[in-house]
């Protein structure tokens, strides 16, 4: 069935250095990929999103990558600051209505 | 303008009780949706509407109702609290659900309920 998982669970990075968080997912008709920062006692927050037919996405200091063979989402933060700790969310759509929600990585910024 | 705006912030009720979560969204915008979150488990899909007097169903639909009697109003009901309903729960709107970058979901603060 459909699922999107998260590698770890929690990751913590040094301020200033580069994030990596990455997210599994097994729809392979899943067409449409966001990346939702929560901090804490506040809803989800768009962070970026991907199509199926992009392998890369940049935004401001962030950058999605979608890797369609392996089934695999990565989400990039450059220059990684204390305003960045978060729980952060992969979800992906396959048309229709309903995004799927991965379980969250918890992302710890060490000053 | 507010966004999507939920009520109460917090609510403790008793098994059995019922009550009426709020939400409400001033971006014009068709889809509607209700999630709840628990530890470990991500956000699920309880009930979405894809516009005013168009009500669905999701992954955990049982023990909720909603309605949508205008664009703007997204209420979900709990028709007999249980414990197994405490959780978080937000609500959230996006303009689109066409998988564009429309479909963006702008999320709501949240309400957090305790069932004893």
């Amino acid at each position: 069935g459909e699922s999107v998982g998260l590698h770890l669970p929690t990751l913590s990075v040094q301020e200033g250095d580069n994030s990596i968080i990455n997210c599994a997912y097994s729809n392979s008709a899943s067409d449409y990929f966001i990346w939702y920062k929560q901090e804490s006692g506040k809803g989800p927050q768009f962070i970026i999103d991907i199509r199926s037919n992009m392998d890369k996405r940049q935004g401001q200091r962030v950058t999605v990558l979608l890797n369609k063979t392996v089934k695999h989402l990565s989400l990039q933060i450059a220059a990684t600051q204390p305003g960045d700790s978060a729980v952060y969310f992969c979800a992906e759509k396959s048309g229709g209505f309903k995004t799927i929600f991965g379980a969250g990585t918890r992302l710890f910024v060490k000053a | 303008n507010a966004g999507v705006t939920q009520t109460p912030k917090f609510q403790v009720l008793k098994t059995g009780q019922s009550m009426t979560l709020q939400c409400a969204q001033d971006m014009n915008h068709e889809y509607m949706s209700w999630y709840r979150q628990d530890p470990g488990m991500g956000l699920r899909l309880i009930h979405y509407s894809v516009g005013a007097g168009i009500t669905d169903q999701g992954e955990v639909p049982n023990g909720y109702n909603v309605s949508r009697s205008t664009t703007e109003d997204f209420p979900l009901r709990l028709l007999s609290a249980a414990p197994s309903q405490t959780s978080v729960y937000f609500c959230a709107s996006s303009y689109s659900t066409t998988g564009a970058s429309t479909d963006t979901q702008y999320f709501g603060p949240g309400t957090r309920l305790t069932v004893l």
